[in-house]
């Protein structure tokens, strides 16, 4: 079992509808959980971070994390074409960061 | 966040040299640096923990000879790939993390050995 796990997608969103991203994490002992988005041929950059259980929204991202469940979800209201890339959920375990293998989401006009 | 700088952004040598990519924190004084590894549709993989001023911590199956990392400042840490093999073309990412763990990333060393 990964540490951390993505469906890989692709997932396909109409333009200004809602793309929901979804993670799960085998460490129940995973302190930090972070989104990054990750454009074709660049590094990662982070889009939200969450500590504690509940919702976390940030303009048109909404993090949302359920420990019991070791849960993980980032939605994307009003899904833009440049939204289109790959989402790589992380977790920190200690002093590392974990990274899932990413979901590539494809925004239609 | 932290700013982060690298060099090369790319980089070409052929079989059995070596290459040194860099990696730079601008603006935040980071005693921990960072190297991952990512092969085109997978995801990052770290290889080693730069310590400023001791030795790396490496990866299980992560070759410490193969990777030299120097980390002699608080923000300068370097990746020499020794006698690097067509295998070893990937994409290089280093990051730092800020006391809230947030991860801020170089924009990457892609790497072609021929």
């Amino acid at each position: 079992q990964k540490e951390v796990e993505q469906n890989s997608g692709p997932l396909s969103v109409p333009e200004g509808a809602i793309a929901s991203l979804n993670c799960t994490y085998s460490d129940r002992g995973s302190q930090s959980f972070f989104w990054y988005r990750q454009y074709s041929g660049k590094s990662p950059e982070l889009i939200m971070s969450i500590y504690s259980n509940g919702d976390k929204e940030d303009g048109r991202f909404t993090a949302q994390l359920n420990k019991a469940s070791q849960y993980v979800s980032l939605l994307i209201r009003d899904s833009q074409p440049s939204d289109s890339a790959t989402y790589l959920c992380a977790v920190r375990r200690a002093s590392k960061i974990i990274f899932g293998s990413g979901t590539r989401l494809s925004i239609r006009p | 966040g932290a700013v982060v700088s690298q060099h090369p952004s790319w980089v070409i040598c052929k079989s059995g040299t070596s290459v040194k990519i860099e990696c730079r924190s601008l603006d935040f004084q980071a005693t921990t640096m960072f190297w991952y590894r990512q092969f085109p549709k997978q995801s990052l993989m770290l290889m080693a923990t730069s310590n400023e001023g001791s030795k790396a911590t490496y990866e299980q199956g992560v070759e410490k000879d193969k990777f030299l990392i120097n980390h002699a400042s608080l923000t300068l840490s370097t990746l020499t790939v020794t006698s690097a093999h067509p295998e070893d073309s990937s994409f290089y990412i280093c990051g730092i993390h800020e006391a809230s763990y947030e991860q801020y990333f170089g924009p990457g060393t892609r790497l072609t050995v021929t």
